[in-house]
């Protein structure tokens, strides 16, 4: 079956180190895969967008890494701050892309620790 | 957030009724998606639309209908309330379909059926 998995359990970290978000996808091939941050009562908001072939992409302070033979993607916040707790979600296109759709893990919950 | 406004925010009914909500742009978007978020399931699809008048199906459609008549209003109708719908339910809108931009998510409307 197809699945994407990320760690359910929260991330605590302190201020200042690098946060590492992990992201695994099976029996999906996407062409796109997207990370969104969503905070308590809002709805998700877009932070990256990383293509099949492009290895990196990098955003401030956000990175994010996508390995097609691994099926993982990696979504790293360097120089962490406790503004940066949130719940951070990835999704990855399924279908084409003229009529493919946004499928969405179920995210991971950073904490940042002053 | 700019460009999407869900409708109503907060809406109680009854088990058996009817039940509307409503997703409005302002961006001119071709692409709207209606998903739902409940604990331990995170976001999931339910209908989406491509077009005036071209919908799809998501994963879990059974119990929704969706309209689009217009470019900037796409509805999401519970036939027949029931509890298990009780849920949060976000609108999104995109660009490109998620393939050069992410989606735009809506403030969600919380529903309750009891």
């Amino acid at each position: 079956s197809q699945k994407i998995e990320q760690n359910s359990e929260a991330l605590n970290i302190q201020e200042g180190k690098t946060a590492t978000l992990t992201c695994n996808y099976t029996n999906y091939s996407p062409a796109y895969l997207q990370w969104y941050r969503q905070d308590p009562g809002r709805g998700p908001v877009f932070l990256l967008l990383i293509r099949e072939n492009e290895k990196e992409k990098r955003k401030e302070r956000l990175k994010v890494t996508f390995d097609t033979t691994l099926k993982q993607s990696l979504f790293h916040i360097t120089a962490s701050q406790p503004a940066d707790s949130a719940t951070y979600l990835c999704a990855l296109l399924h279908g084409s892309s003229n009529t493919g759709k946004l499928i969405f893990g179920q995210g991971t919950t950073l904490q940042v620790k002053p | 957030d700019a460009g999407i406004t869900q409708s109503p925010r907060h809406k109680v009914t009854e088990t058996g009724t009817p039940v509307t909500l409503r997703c409005h742009q302002t961006e001119n978007h071709r692409y709207m998606y209606w998903y739902r978020q409940d604990p331990g399931h995170g976001l999931r699809l339910i209908h989406y639309s491509y077009g005036v008048k071209d919908t799809d199906k998501g994963e879990v459609s059974d119990g929704y209908s969706v309209s689009r008549s217009k470019t900037e209003d796409f509805l999401l109708t519970l036939e027949s309330a029931t509890s298990s719908q009780t849920s949060v339910y976000f609108c999104a809108i995109s660009a490109g379909g998620g393939t050069n931009y992410g989606y735009t998510f809506g403030s969600g409307t919380r529903l309750t059926v009891v």
